[in-house]
């Protein structure tokens, strides 16, 4: 079984503050994981993805993330947030398995104020 | 690649009615999967469809609900007897090949009063 639980159902940071939204996973088999994001009204857009390969991240509009196996942990960073960046953002988890659903943690609110 | 289309974006509708949501997969993508997302909470998954066979259906899938891909490209989802409980936004995604990620329409928001 799977299961993502994201700390924190909200963070708030100032623009040009870190990021650091939190997600950790539990998988009985070796997981690859996602970080999505969404805005008001619209559907999920893909961050950045970890699938076995290297362990650190890098996706779209500034975002990382970094996989720690021993921490079950893949949490999301940017080092300056704008304030494009206010959004929603999932955490999510799957298997190596072609078909296999993606499991999506609750989600984390942020917002960035001026 | 156009991304993947839902239809309609928005639906009211009174409690006991029979509502139909449509999802196009971006172009020559065999998997597709639906989703609903309630207030507060991620997305939670379905049904996946590869090809025009459906695979996989969660328990949350009820007996009012049911999905077809009658030709491997298209796909939609009826609720039946639709109850306020079923108040979400309905989420279609899609994938194609080796790939891991899935791509997400802008959902159906399904408003029953």
């Amino acid at each position: 079984a799977q299961s993502v639980t994201q700390l924190g159902s909200h963070v708030s940071v100032s623009e040009g503050a870190l990021v650091l939204l939190r997600c950790n996973y539990s998988s009985s088999v070796p997981p690859y994981l996602f970080w999505y994001v969404q805005y008001p009204n619209q559907g999920l857009q893909l961050l950045l993805k970890y699938t076995s390969a290297a362990t650190l991240v890098k996706g779209i509009n500034g975002f990382e993330a970094e996989f720690k196996k021993s921490e079950t942990s893949f949490h999301l960073t940017k080092p300056s947030a704008h304030m494009s960046d206010a959004a929603e953002y999932f955490c999510a988890v799957s298997t190596n398995q072609a078909g296999t659903a993606l499991i999506f943690g609750k989600g984390t609110t942020l917002s960035v104020s001026s | 690649d156009t991304g993947v289309s839902q239809d309609p974006r928005h639906k009211i509708t009174k409690r006991g009615q029979n509502v139909t949501f449509r999802c196009d997969p971006i172009s020559e993508h065999n998997r597709l999967y639906w989703y609903r997302q309630t207030l507060g909470q991620g997305p939670e998954f379905l049904t996946y469809f590869q090809n025009e066979a459906q695979l996989e259906k969660s328990r949350l899938l009820s007996d009012r609900f049911s999905a077809e891909r009658p030709k491997g490209s298209f796909s939609t989802l009826e609720i039946q007897r639709t109850e306020q409980g079923d108040s979400a936004m309905y989420l279609c995604a899609s994938t194609s090949g080796s790939r891991s990620e899935q791509y997400f329409g802008p959902g159906t928001r399904l408003t029953v009063t």
